[in-house]
């Protein structure tokens, strides 16, 4: 079965500092990767993508996330963190058993960045 | 400029009472989706439909139903067989031309039992 993993509930940062948050795959053939922002009462917006090509993908927002495949891992991260980047983060996969109609998204990471 | 409506944002449902959530897309995609969203939970596929008159059951379809009538609108209805149905519904719609296309959201309509 497809799957996706975020091991931290939460994640503190200070302002300024580099941030990682963390997502683990599972899925058979070739992964299509996605990584989603929510703010407060709102829906999720797309930061970004992997689908092929470059293990380093840029996205909204100054994000970024490596593909790894040999830890089937797809991180986000971000060189310097702003107060306003806290919010629920979701990374989410492509179900390829229901001809890539369906998403699974991962159960979500809060990210609290402190001035 | 393009993208999702939900309404209302907030709705209060009376024991035994049927209500319906609105979603209404004008970025001309074919697929649309709802999801429910529990806190700790992340997000739970409802029902989708790929194209108009077609829809197919989610994850968690028990207590609801859909409609595709036209390819922008994709009302979700919360029936009273529904026994826990107070979350946050999220609709979003995505482009058919493969798994790479991200999904758009609309804002979401908050659900709470009076």
């Amino acid at each position: 079965a497809q799957s996706v993993a975020q091991p931290e509930d939460q994640v503190n940062v200070a302002e300024g500092n580099p941030l990682t948050v963390k997502c683990t795959y599972s899925v058979s053939g070739n992964p299509y990767l996605f990584w989603y922002v929510q703010y407060p009462n709102r829906g999720l917006q797309f930061l970004l993508k992997y689908i092929t090509g470059d293990n380093l993908v840029k996205g909204s927002y100054g994000f970024e996330a490596e593909f790894n495949k040999s830890q089937t891992s797809f991180h986000l991260k971000k060189p310097s963190a702003l107060v306003s980047d806290s919010a629920l983060y979701f990374c989410a996969v492509r179900d390829l058993n229901t001809g890539g109609f369906k998403t699974i998204f991962g159960a979500g990471t809060r990210l609290f960045v402190k001035a | 400029d393009g993208g999702i409506t939900q309404s209302p944002k907030y709705l209060f449902r009376k024991e035994g009472q049927n209500v319906t959530l609105s979603c209404e897309q004008n970025l001309n995609h074919d697929a649309m989706y709802w999801y429910r969203q529990d806190p700790g939970q992340g997000l739970r596929l409802i029902y989708y439909s790929q194209i108009v008159n077609d829809f197919q059951k989610g994850d968690i379809a028990e207590g609801y139903s859909v409609s595709r009538e036209k390819k922008e609108s994709f009302p979700l209805t919360v029936t009273s067989a529904q026994k826990n149905p107070t979350a946050f519904y999220l609709c979003a719609s995505s482009g058919t031309t493969g798994p790479n296309q991200p999904q758009h959201f609309g804002d979401g309509t908050r659900l709470s039992i009076l």
